[in-house]
């Protein structure tokens, strides 16, 4: 089963508005990865957090690592219709890398 | 470089049939894994691999066996098809193994199984 919890499942913005998904873990992570995955396509991996309260961005979107390192969040500014998608996070534990459930973003133009 | 090249990339059994997913990559990666995603989930591990001749059990491993005699394939077989594995399956790759985090997938391969 899914070892981290995503929230929301699904969400419907207007182009333009601002979206955030978060990743929650009842265990402290190690790390924590975020994909995008175009509607009929592969995961496609974004960024590595590593760091107890890191934050990164690339271009508009800023990922965060919370101080516990139990959650996490992508934030995306000023949505496009090219951000449609599917955003998952993951966690690896020894070997395995294991997903959440993601966060299906649609943006009405 | 191709990436992550998986074949087939459709395929439709008869539940009890069996069939093999192929996978290969160019990159030299050491660790490869197989995913499958069904509607409205996530992705769920089914096998990986550390590097030649290693494997290893998923979340999700029934119904699945692997083998990995070369650096670059990572078959997966599934031995009699049932309709509970009618899904996407990816298989991914990466060079520094699950601790990075950075996997890089190939495109996918929708089976359905009547």
């Amino acid at each position: 089963g899914q070892q981290v919890m995503q929230i929301p499942q699904y969400q419907h913005v207007q182009e333009g508005e601002d979206f955030t998904t978060y990743c929650n873990s009842s265990t402290t992570l190690s790390n924590i990865q975020w994909y995008k995955q175009r509607p009929g396509g592969h995961p496609v991996f974004l960024i590595q957090l590593v760091k107890s309260g890191e934050v990164k961005k690339q271009k508009r979107l800023t990922f965060q690592f919370g101080e516990a390192k139990k959650n996490s969040s992508l934030h995306i500014t000023a949505t496009q219709t090219t951000d449609v998608g599917t955003y998952f996070c993951s966690k690896n534990a020894g070997n395995m890398l294991t997903f959440g459930g993601g966060t299906r973003l649609m943006v009405k133009p | 470089n191709a990436g992550v090249t998986q074949t087939p990339k459709f395929q439709v059994l008869k539940t009890g049939q069996s069939m093999t997913l192929q996978c290969a990559q160019d990159m030299n990666h050491e660790y490869m894994s197989w995913y499958r995603q069904d509607p409205g989930m996530g992705l769920r591990l089914i096998h990986y691999s550390v590097g030649a001749g290693i494997t290893d059990q998923g979340e999700v491993p029934n119904g699945y066996n692997v083998s990995r005699s070369t650096t670059e394939d990572f078959p997966l077989r599934l031995l009699s098809a049932a309709p509970s594995q009618t899904s996407v399956y990816f298989c991914a790759s990466s060079r520094g193994g699950a601790a990075t985090g950075e996997l890089f997938f190939g495109e996918g391969s929708r089976l359905t199984v009547l």
